[in-house]
């Protein structure tokens, strides 16, 4: 069953904008890694975030965790064209690697 | 080498066909796993091997058989698949933290 659960399901900014996307989990978790996958092919692993950290940064994304709230927040700041693409956030727990329902960013030029 | 390979990238196959999807991986990852996706929806696990053996099976139809023959491969055999089970196929593998994914074989079944 999927244990993380995204919003918003769709998003829509003009390029240079920030882009905000939310996660929530169920369970508890060993990290939670955020992913990214254009047209439908393989997902590419942006960044991952351990339990017993706040917040972490790489190049223009920044992630938050809550585990209080079970939740995760990812930022994409100044972003591009380039930057349009499906985002699913995805939490571990063993070995077994569980994705949110994911959301869509369509960045417009 | 950081790669993930799958093949075929596509495959049309009829209900009374049997065939395989490979995934190939030379990073020493100890953990491989297969992954369906249908359109617009998230990655939805199927079977997760560690150290070659099966530890997870997301109670996943007989007709989806998992076969992992060393710690580099990882292959589906398909047999008797419904329309429904058209799909991309993911494979991924890791070392215990970030996972590696493939491209992906587009399975279409007819």
């Amino acid at each position: 069953s999927q244990q993380g659960e995204e919003d918003p399901q769709a998003l829509s900014i003009q390029e240079g904008e920030n882009a905000t996307m939310n996660c929530s989990y169920k369970t508890s978790i060993n990290n939670l890694q955020w992913y990214r996958q254009n047209s439908g092919r393989g997902l590419v692993h942006l960044i991952l975030i351990r339990s017993n950290e706040r917040e972490k940064h790489s190049g223009r994304l920044r992630v938050t965790l809550d585990t209080s709230k079970k939740s995760s927040s990812l930022l994409i700041t100044a972003s591009r064209a380039a930057d349009t693409a499906s985002y699913f956030c995805a939490v571990v727990n063993d070995y077994k690697l569980s994705f949110g329902a994911g959301t869509t960013v369509t960045v417009r030029a | 080498d950081t790669e993930v390979t799958q093949t075929p990238k596509h495959l049309v196959m009829g209900m009374t066909n049997k065939k395989s999807l490979k995934c190939e991986q030379h990073m020493g990852h100890r953990a491989m796993y297969w992954y369906k996706q249908k359109a617009k929806k998230p990655p939805e696990l199927m079977f997760v091997y560690s150290y070659e053996k099966l530890s997870i099976n997301e109670s996943v139809p007989s007709r989806f058989s998992p076969e992992c023959p060393n710690s580099s491969l990882l292959n589906l055999h398909l047999h008797a698949l419904q329309p429904e089970d058209s799909a991309l196929y993911l494979c991924a593998s890791s070392q215990g933290s970030e996972a590696f994914f493939g491209q992906g074989t587009r399975l279409t079944v007819v």
